[in-house]
């Protein structure tokens, strides 16, 4: 079975705060893809990166980092000095090819993150 | 540049109703094309993919349906409308993957629809 867990709810943190998102995934799949979107209270899903899954290395963009563990089967998201224009919801979501399957996006629940001046 | 249109933004029907979400695509051709679901607390679902005008695939079984009249258009219906139908609901499209989809979604705004 194919699934995307993303054990926190909600995070509320204080403004220049670090912080991290959990996500954990389940595919039968040797190939498959991992994805992390925004959702800004606009509603409207933006796309922050794809990492497949032959390539284990962490990648930084800015304030933003992810931690791919193939071992524990994880991508996680670190936001450094977060700022109010992080509160979002994000989603973490994985795509496999099994079945011939177009790679259609599996997505988790969500984390809601709030940022606090 | 590529974008994606949907309408309307939100929306509030009576139970029983039909129901009409309609979504375009400019700037690209034979997109890969999906309507997502967003209930509260329960994430994003994925409730149909076409990969071409005329070819839909469900991924959950419901009340409602899709179709695709041409190639950048999709259209999400329901003849009868349910409570258990609100959400948010989202449309996006991808590369296809004989063009060298990195599967990236682009999203639509939106719909928020609420079944009284």
């Amino acid at each position: 079975a194919q699934k995307v867990t993303q054990a926190q709810t909600e995070i509320s943190v204080v403004e220049k705060e670090d912080v991290t998102l959990d996500c954990v995934y389940e595919t039968r799949d040797t190939t498959y893809y991992l994805f992390w979107y925004k959702q800004p209270p606009s509603g409207e899903l933006v796309f922050l990166i794809r990492r497949n899954s032959f390539d284990e290395q962490n990648e930084i963009s800015g304030r933003y980092s992810w931690n791919f563990q193939k071992s524990t089967s994880s991508f996680n998201f670190t936001i450094t000095a977060s700022q109010v224009v992080d509160s979002a919801v994000y989603f973490c979501a994985l795509s496999a090819h099994y079945g011939g399957s177009q790679g259609n996006l599996i997505f988790g629940k969500g984390t809601k993150l709030s940022v606090k001046p | 540049s590529q974008t994606i249109h949907q309408w309307p933004a939100t929306l509030v029907q009576p139970v029983g109703s039909p129901l009409s979400l309609e979504c375009t695509v400019e700037g690209t051709s034979n997109p890969n094309l999906y309507w997502y679901r967003q209930a509260a607390g329960r994430g994003l679902q994925l409730l149909f993919y076409s990969v071409g005008i005329g070819q839909i695939s469900s991924e959950v079984p419901q009340n409602l349906s899709a179709s695709r009249p041409q190639d950048r258009q999709f259209i999400l219906s329901s003849k009868k409308l349910l409570l258990s139908d609100s959400g948010f609901y989202l449309c996006a499209w991808s590369v296809p993957l004989y063009r060298g989809s990195n599967e990236k979604l682009f999203f639509g705004s939106g719909t928020q629809l609420s079944v009284l």
